[in-house]
């Protein structure tokens, strides 16, 4: 059983760039969250993917979107890179009534 | 003021100590409470799943929940080396379905257990 990939695992971008960031879901789990984690700080949530539809969303901007692809796996991008938008992006999948979030590395995005 | 309030540390013990890592909330909506481990530079592990009041053992890691007090804690046993890494708390209003992703995160207490 393969376990939540994320890539690429470092990417140094500009202000006012744009990034795509991916993630594959654990085998069997149909719903991928996206988590922010800046450094010293939890993981904050951006917003959750079921069905390919976006399912709740915490408070960040528009230019935070997001898809998921019908075998689950999903991207995250984030258009108008901001210097506060350095962090560690976490992905997480689940199944539905399990109650856990698998996570994968994370990709760690610098803004300079 | 935060929902999840959790001490950054950070907290230094000597192998075979007992731990104790707390953290408040103040969401009353909260319901599911968990506890994941995380090591540098990787993503976090889930450690401890509790549903409401009550304690819950694995090992040498004990869970308890204090919904009255809205006061969740993490016990490490016996701790080792090992153990050394960055504790979150969180949290979710909801299980199952499809808004479960949503935790709501503490700070982390970053451990560090020296032998």
């Amino acid at each position: 059983e393969t376990g939540v990939t994320q890539s690429p695992t470092h990417l140094i971008k500009t202000r006012g760039q744009q990034v795509t960031l991916r993630c594959s879901s654990q085998s069997g789990h149909n719903t991928v969250s996206w988590y922010q984690q800046a450094l010293g700080q939890g993981p904050q949530f951006i917003f959750q993917y079921y069905r390919e539809e976006e399912n709740g969303r915490g408070n960040f901007p528009p230019r935070f979107s997001g898809l998921q692809f019908p075998n689950y796996s999903s991207e995250l991008n984030v258009n108008a890179l901001e210097l506060d938008d350095s962090a560690l992006y976490l992905c997480a999948s689940s199944t539905p009534g399990t109650g856990e979030l698998f996570f994968g590395e994370g990709s760690r995005l610098t803004v300079l | 003021q935060k929902e999840v309030e959790q001490d950054p540390g950070p907290l230094s013990v000597p192998e075979g100590a007992i731990v104790s890592l707390n953290c408040t909330y103040s969401n009353s909506a909260f319901q599911y409470f968990m506890w994941y481990r995380q090591y540098s530079r990787k993503g976090p592990e889930l450690l401890m799943y509790t549903y409401s009041s009550g304690n819950k053992e694995d090992g040498r890691f004990t869970a308890q929940v204090d919904k009255s007090s809205k006061y969740i804690s993490l016990f490490i046993r016996d701790s080792q080396p090992s153990d050394s890494a960055t504790y979150l708390c969180a949290m979710s209003a909801r299980a199952g379905g499809t808004s479960y992703g949503k935790l709501t995160f503490g700070q982390g207490t970053i451990l560090t257990v020296h032998p």
